[in-house]
């Protein structure tokens, strides 16, 4: 069965160093979302994403953060200056047709900034 | 601003018991709404898909139901099984571009 794969599992970074998440979403799928959860706390969402560019994002994604689909099959979460509140698990998600369909997630990357 | 509240936080139920989830949204213009399973440190695995026009859907042992206009959905399982034992989330769409919000999951334990 087709799934959401993302790297790394794991990723330990220090203040201020830019990371970037990777993940796969499945094949035949157009809208790719990012979403967070601080441990402890609610899921969040950070960005909805559909034919090369932003569809919509909330206040947590400002300027430090960014996405972008490098070819026809990754899509990424790029964070330019980490803080410590940024530690969180990072959700990659994608669906076949936006609001009417199922949203399929990722195992999630658990960012540790210290 | 569309919220999302679970209710109860958590719950411990022996097995073979039948049970509901609770899931409560304050804007009830929703596209739909989704049901997810946690595990401990895992991604988010999709149960239960119940769009807008829907009142309910059933998958094997899990039911759910969608009442819009008083803002409330229900998670039944039934027969529950040690293996249910995970964090239940409900999520809402009220967007036009599929973005999700949020509750903060019904944490079940079903003991042997």
């Amino acid at each position: 069965e087709p799934e959401v794969t993302q790297t790394p599992s794991h990723q330990v970074t220090q203040m201020g160093q830019e990371v970037i998440l990777r993940c796969v979403p499945i094949s035949n799928h157009l809208y790719f979302y990012w979403y967070r959860q601080i441990l402890g706390q609610k899921v969040e969402f950070l960005v909805s994403f559909y034919n090369n560019e932003i569809s919509e994002k909330s206040e947590i994604f400002d300027d430090q953060f960014s996405v972008e689909r490098p070819d026809g099959s990754n899509f990424t979460l790029k964070i330019r200056s980490t803080k410590l509140e940024d530690s969180a698990m990072y959700f990659c998600a994608s669906s076949d047709q936006g609001s009417s369909y199922e949203q399929y997630f990722g195992p999630g990357t658990r960012l540790t900034v210290t | 601003k569309q919220e999302v509240t679970q209710i109860p936080a958590a719950l411990s139920v022996p097995e073979g018991e039948n049970l509901v989830l609770n899931c409560s949204f304050t804007d009830s213009a929703i596209y739909n709404l989704q049901w997810f399973r946690q595990d401990p440190g895992k991604g988010l695995t999709s149960l239960l898909l119940i769009q807008s026009s829907q009142r309910e859907q059933t998958s094997g042992r899990l039911n759910a139901s969608l009442d819009k206009s008083s803002g409330r959905s229900t998670l039944y399982i039934a027969a529950s099984q040690p293996g249910d034992s995970a964090t239940y989330l409900c999520a809402v769409d009220s967007g036009s571009q599929g973005n999700l919000i949020f509750g903060k999951g019904t944490k079940l334990s079903v003991k042997p």
